[in-house]
């Protein structure tokens, strides 16, 4: 079964644009979250979709947004770049059972620049 | 909101000799705890998990963690560290009552193992 890919692996972006981050879950799985990973502040929880619906979001201004398709690929966006939104931004799919919760199985991350 | 400590931000332990990550945890409900690894420019790779059942649980690569209730802990354990076992660790919470995949990672903790 593939794993979770994410696109474009590397952007480099300048201050002021926009960014759309692609994810592909693994085969079956609804659930997709999002997460930022910098060096100062770790990893941080952005958002989580599933069925096509935001379940829970983080603590992060509303620059930061994304949605889920049928297909439950998803997208996430981050709007008028900011030098510190810079970082590893990985996407993490799982098959949620009843409950919710389940194992999260990660991509290999989008590198963002912001210059 | 859930909540992960990881005390040690570096572990150093010799190739043969057993090895302990260390994390504590907060949450309102029941925990569902994971440990995952991160090797360099990778996303992140699923150890291991605790949702109920027996208090120790088996993961990949001959990993293994305790969880103690009384102790809000789950270390990550392995009885004899290789080379190749030096990575980034982190172990990670999600609220059973929260009913999301809203999960909350420590900050990590940088295992080296000296041949």
């Amino acid at each position: 079964k593939a794993g979770v890919t994410q696109t474009p692996r590397y952007l480099i972006k300048t201050r002021g644009q926009q960014v759309t981050l692609s994810c592909s879950p693994i085969s079956g799985h609804r659930s997709v979250s999002w997460y930022q990973q910098t060096p100062g502040q770790g990893l941080q929880f952005l958002f989580e979709y599933f069925s096509e619906t935001q379940r829970n979001k983080g603590n992060f201004p509303g620059r930061f947004s994304g949605r889920q398709f049928s297909n439950s690929r998803s997208e996430m966006n981050v709007s008028t770049l900011e030098l510190g939104d810079s970082a590893l931004y990985l996407c993490a799919s799982s098959l949620t059972t009843s409950g919710g919760i389940d194992t999260q199985y990660f991509g290999p991350g989008t590198r963002l620049t912001v210059l | 909101a859930q909540s992960v400590a990881q005390p040690e931000d570096q572990v150093n332990v010799a190739e043969g000799n057993p090895l302990t990550v260390k994390c504590t945890y907060s949450v309102s409900g029941n925990p569902y705890l994971f440990w995952y690894v991160q090797y360099p420019n990778r996303g992140l790779q699923f150890l291991l998990k605790y949702i109920t059942g027996d208090n120790l649980v088996k993961g990949s690569y001959g990993f293994e963690a305790e969880f103690n209730k009384s102790q809000t802990s789950f270390h990550l354990k392995k009885p004899s560290a290789l080379v190749s076992d030096s990575a980034l660790y982190f172990c990670a919470v999600s609220d059973a009552l929260a009913g999301n995949n809203d999960m909350r990672f420590g900050a990590g903790t940088r295992l080296t193992v000296k041949p």
